[in-house]
């Protein structure tokens, strides 16, 4: 079966580090989304793109944070300067169109 | 504004036991909606879906209908595995629409 692929699986930092997450796209899939889960808040949508165009980021503190797709194969998520409030499980979808969603196993993000 | 209410948890049951996770909705329009289920460490994966009123979405012995009347899409299961353990998410989506909007979760727990 296909997969979406996330990248580090865990990550432990100190604050004011920038963090990079990255996320591979099942093959085919026109859309991706950044998703955030937290206990306290549950599952946020950060941002997402159809075809590597940005359509939504209204979710993301955009002071610090960033998403970008470089290319159809590559999405990535920025987070500089980071903050203890920004650990949580980032997750990344990805979808054919306006079918179901397809979620990576996530990376673990532990900001100190 | 769209949205998704589902019973909070943890639920939690023995094995063999029936199972019934609470979900109803509020839309503008006729959404599809959906479950997902995250194992412990991993994504969400799609467990059953239903686009329109009186469908019923079945996957691994759950089963939920659409409820057009009483706007609710109720997952249940005869007779709970521990294997069943994970966080249940309702969900729905607009056509035409790619974004998903996601219930907080359920957690259910199965004692052997």
């Amino acid at each position: 079966d296909a997969r979406v692929t996330q990248t580090p699986r865990h990550k432990v930092t100190e604050m004011g580090q920038e963090v990079t997450m990255r996320c591979q796209p099942i093959l085919g899939h026109n859309t991706v989304f950044w998703y955030r889960q937290t206990m306290m808040q549950g599952l946020e949508l950060l941002a997402y793109f159809r075809n590597r165009a940005p359509l939504d980021d209204s979710g993301m503190p955009k002071d610090r944070f960033s998403a970008e797709m470089p290319d159809a194969t590559l999405a990535t998520l920025k987070i500089q300067p980071s903050e203890p409030r920004d650990s949580a499980v980032y997750f990344c979808a990805s979808a054919r169109g306006i079918q179901p969603q397809h979620f990576g196993d996530g990376t673990r993000l532990s900001i100190l | 504004g769209n949205s998704v209410t589902q019973m909070e948890g943890p639920v939690t049951l023995s094995e063999e036991a029936f199972l019934t996770i609470n979900c109803t909705y509020t839309a503008t329009g006729y959404p599809s909606l959906f479950w997902y289920v995250q194992y412990p460490g991993e994504g969400l994966q799609l467990l059953l879906k239903a686009t329109k009123a009186d469908d019923k979405g079945s996957n691994k012995g759950f089963e939920a209908t659409y409820r057009k009347e009483t706007t609710s899409f109720h997952l249940e299961k005869g007779s709970v595995q521990v294997s069943d353990s994970a966080v249940y998410f309702c969900a729905l989506s607009m056509n035409r629409d790619d974004k998903i909007i996601f219930g907080k979760g359920t957690r259910l727990h199965i004692l052997p």
